[in-house]
């Protein structure tokens, strides 16, 4: 079952530049988490967010979650072309985590 | 340290043909193992869980089958491939009891002509 919607699909932008991706959800969650993956990679876990948790940051990446909304947010900022991959929410569902489709993110120096 | 690991890393067989995939983990007991798979530009569709030894859980109806006959290995195997079955499967783990943070292994791109 599909979960999180990433948005936009893909995205676009220029070194330093902050890039922004949301995501929304269907049900209740406990947790929401964003992860990183670089072509043709393992994704990598950037940060998670709890449900009773409004905002949080990691270095360069804040994230908002808005539980009444059923979205969340990942933020960027200055970002390098290093930043250059696919972002995924994902959300609990029972035992297993349910990804979405992911924004691709492109950022050109 | 906690590592995980997948091979082969690109695999390329003929439909029909059978298939077994590993992946182990390292530096922790009793994890929960996941099986995804992603199509090329797509997201991860969770195929199979374990929360234990002998204990799988299926998401989707498909040609594919795991095990899990040691704590930290779990195996993907499929009898006949089908042109379908392509894809990139990423193995992952995360600790037993908590539905959290889950740590990939470095993915296996299969194939199937």
């Amino acid at each position: 079952s599909q979960q999180g919607e990433e948005d936009p699909q893909a995205l676009s932008i220029q070194e330093g530049e902050n890039a922004t991706m949301n995501c929304s959800y269907k049900t209740s969650i406990n947790n929401l988490q964003w992860y990183r993956q670089n072509s043709g990679r393992g994704l990598v876990h950037l940060i998670l967010i709890r449900s009773n948790e409004r905002e949080k940051h990691s270095g360069r990446l804040r994230v908002t979650l808005d539980t009444s909304k059923k979205s969340s947010s990942l933020l960027i900022t200055a970002s390098r072309a290093a930043d250059t991959a696919s972002y995924f929410c994902a959300t609990d569902e029972g035992t297993a985590l349910i990804f979405g489709k992911g924004t691709t993110l492109s950022v050109s120096s | 340290s906690q590592t995980i690991h997948q091979w082969p890393a690109t695999l390329v067989q003929p439909v029909g043909s059978p298939l077994s995939l590993e992946c182990t983990v390292e530096g922790t007991s009793n994890p929960n193992l996941y099986w995804y798979r992603q199509a090329a530009g797509r997201g991860l569709q969770l195929l199979f869980y374990s929360v234990g030894i002998g204990q799988i859980s299926s998401e989707v109806p498909q040609n594919l089958s795991a095990s899990r006959p040691q704590d930290r290995q779990f195996i993907l195997s499929s009898k006949k491939l089908l042109l379908s079955d392509s894809g990139f499967y990423l193995c992952a783990w995360e600790t037993s009891g908590v539905t959290d943070t889950q740590y990939f292994g470095p993915g296996t791109r299969l194939t199937v002509l």
